[in-house]
């Protein structure tokens, strides 16, 4: 059974850092590209950064670019986000995401169930 | 930056049929992903690569893409089918992914 368990989200001060950990198991970690999408409270699914399957490639949503780094730890089977220079509208739920595959337009299969993050003073 | 428009809301009775549209510059030349969300819940796909369903979702749900839109469709709508509905593309040319606007969908 595949399983996405994302940790890390906490309340943060605006311009704080963050680091977000994503475990995965039930799957060939190393065989997919993953994702990170995030939803503010009460709003829609926002696409924050992806990652190639050996971490090769990284994208970022201009919203996050530079602020923003996505990682992989293949020997892990662990996903990361770290976040920097944060902002009172990058306060969300935070989803790790799984692809069907390895090429990137192919879609998201599995997520987990977010870590919330809230960036107040 | 690529845009995918979504209408806020579709409205449908029992039985009937909801269509969800997904507006994108020449979308047709991309794969179309469509997710349900359910209040409180993560989203689940329905619909990939433009019309093909995973293991577990109804064949009441369907999708088309072609010119500059694309369409999920929900045939005999029941009570369970009301969530929020998102499309996704992988737009090649600014590697970027872009999610829908979303559309609420009630079941009357």
């Amino acid at each position: 059974e595949v399983q996405l368990v994302e940790s890390g989200g906490v309340v943060v001060q605006p311009g704080g850092s963050l680091r977000l950990s994503c475990a995965a198991s039930g799957f060939t970690f190393d065989d997919y590209t993953m994702h990170w999408v995030r939803q503010a409270p009460g709003k829609g699914l926002e696409w924050v950064s992806l990652i190639s399957w050996d971490g090769g490639s990284t994208y970022s949503a201009d919203s996050v670019k530079g602020r923003f780094t996505i990682s992989r730890d293949n020997s892990k089977n662990s996903l990361f986000l770290q976040m920097n220079s944060l902002r009172t509208e990058d306060t969300a739920l935070y989803y790790c995401a799984k692809a069907f595959g390895y090429s990137y337009g192919l879609g998201i299969d599995y997520w987990g169930q977010g870590t919330l993050v809230i960036v107040s003073s | 930056s690529y845009v995918l428009t979504q209408p806020p809301s579709v409205s449908v009775a029992p039985g009937q049929t909801a269509r969800i549209t997904c507006g994108g510059d020449n979308i047709g030349s991309e794969s179309v992903h469509w997710y349900q969300q359910k209040p409180g819940q993560a989203p689940v796909v329905v619909v990939y690569d433009d019309s093909d369903r995973p293991s577990g979702i109804p064949e009441r749900f369907s999708g088309s893409n072609s010119g500059n839109t694309a369409t999920l469709t929900i045939s005999r709508v029941e009570a369970g089918d009301e969530a929020d509905y998102y499309c996704q593309v992988w737009n090649s040319s600014s590697h970027h992914s872009v999610f829908g606007t979303g559309t609420k969908v009630t079941v009357l």
